[in-house]
């Protein structure tokens, strides 16, 4: 069975603060696809990172980062410097065999002035 | 930036009604694919389609769904008879490969049914 597991409901810091939001997932496929998104308040997804099985680099975007780690089968994602823009519902999804996403119960992140 | 458009942003319709969401792909895009997200809720696959025809559906992808191409750009998810349940926000998205290329989402149809 396929599956992604967001533990983290709801995560709540201060501006500036650094977080990480948590994602595990579940495949028996050995090529496989990760992938991250953000769902602002205005409800719209927007794709942030994808990342393949056979890449276990971490990634660096600006304030993004991820790191992907398949011996504990995780994908997190930390945010540095947190702004207030950063406000969303993030989503972490794994692409199956099919082709189809498997989405994550997702993590809302608020980030108080 | 080429994006997904879709139409109309929010449908209410009563129950029973046969609705149609409307989706317009990024235009060199082959693959397009309709998710669901029931408010506060996760995403969920529905269908993904490919070479004017279905490649995978999910198990909430019955038959009161139908997915069409009816044109060269154009791409719609009908709901023959709503039901309450059905409630939620339609996500229409697509990709100019399967597999490891990101999928581009619309803005989403917000759809009410009562």
């Amino acid at each position: 069975a396929q599956k992604v597991t967001q533990a983290q409901t709801e995560i709540s810091v201060v501006e500036k603060e650094d977080v990480t939001l948590d994602c595990v997932y579940e495949t028996r496929d050995t090529t496989y696809y990760l992938f991250w998104y953000k769902q602002p308040p205005s409800g719209e997804l927007v794709f942030l990172i994808r990342r393949n099985s056979f890449d276990e680099q971490n990634e660096i975007s600006g304030r993004y980062s991820w790191n992907f780690q398949k011996s504990t089968s995780s994908f997190n994602f930390t945010i540095t410097a947190s702004q207030v823009v950063d406000s969303a519902v993030y989503f972490c999804a794994l692409s199956n065999s099919n082709y189809q996403l498997i989405w994550g119960a997702g993590t809302k992140l608020i980030i108080k002035p | 930036e080429p994006e997904v458009t879709q139409t109309p942003s929010h449908q209410v319709t009563q129950m029973g009604q046969e609705v149609i969401l409307r989706c317009v792909p990024i235009s060199n895009h082959l693959y397009f694919y309709w998710y669901r997200q029931i408010l506060g809720q996760k995403v969920e696959f529905l269908v993904s389609f490919y070479n004017n025809e279905i490649s995978e559906k999910s198990e909430i992808f019955d038959d009161q769904f139908s997915v069409e191409r009816p044109d060269g750009s154009n791409f719609t998810l009908k709901i023959r008879s709503t039901k309450l349940e059905d409630s939620a926000m339609y996500f229409c998205a697509s990709s100019e490969r399967s597999g490891d290329y990101e999928q581009y989402f619309g803005p989403g149809t917000r759809l009410t049914v009562t």
